[in-house]
């Protein structure tokens, strides 16, 4: 069964615009983390937010943490072609020892 | 410094056959994960290897099997295998001290398995 459940399934931007992706998810969790994928091949670690956390910032990612809600977002400023692809939110449970449960992920397109 | 790669990149396989996919992680990581990866799905974890033996393990079948070797690289082993098989496998390694991983996990490139 799948933990995360992303928000929107799918998402059409203008180049420079920002892209909020949202995340939700159902217990107690230690950490929460993004990844992008593209074209079916291998996932692409952006950021890990620990439950004690409650935003974290990348270069043009920013990613928030509500632990109360059990939601995420992730922020994608002054977006670019490149950053067209899949995204997935993945949570590890606490006690849980690494082990991460991903949602069915947003596909991002932006159009140049 | 080489992340985590995969062999084979693709591979197809008739029903009941078996299949060997091959995981090395990322230089000082010690504990690999496997995921499975249908179509248009996220990734499902399968289990995890760490000091060689198998940690965690998802919902899935028996037929599902893996290995980690003494150099940290990993096996997965599918035997049987059914249509339904068909899908990306994902490995990725993690690093663990003392029993407490720092969860940050890095994904190889995927073994495309096609199951005819």
């Amino acid at each position: 069964s799948q933990q995360g459940e992303e928000d929107p399934q799918a998402l059409s931007i203008q180049e420079g615009e920002n892209a909020t992706m949202n995340c939700s998810y159902k217990t107690s969790i230690n950490n929460l983390q993004w990844y992008r994928q593209n074209s079916g091949r291998g996932l692409v670690h952006l950021i890990l937010i620990r439950s004690n956390e409650r935003e974290k910032h990348s270069g043009r990612l920013r990613v928030t943490l509500d632990t109360s809600k059990k939601s995420s977002s992730l922020l994608i400023t002054a977006s670019r072609a490149a950053d067209t692809a899949s995204y997935f939110c993945a949570t590890a449970a606490a006690g849980a020892n690494s082990k991460l449960t991903f949602g069915k992920g947003i596909t991002l397109s932006v159009r140049p | 410094d080489a992340g985590v790669t995969q062999s084979p990149t693709h591979l197809i396989k008739t029903r009941g056959q078996q299949v060997t996919l091959r995981c090395s992680p990322k230089s000082g990581h010690d504990t690999v994960s496997w995921y499975q990866q249908a179509l248009g799905q996220g990734p499902q974890f399968i289990f995890q290897y760490y000091e060689e033996e198998e940690r965690q393990r998802g919902n899935f079948p028996d037929r599902f099997s893996g290995h980690q070797f003494p150099n940290y690289s990993s096996e997965l082993n599918v035997n049987a295998l059914l249509l339904g098989d068909s899908a990306l496998y994902l490995c990725a390694s993690s690093f663990t001290s003392g029993g407490t991983s720092y969860n940050e996990q890095f994904f190889g490139p995927g073994t495309r398995l096609t199951v005819l």
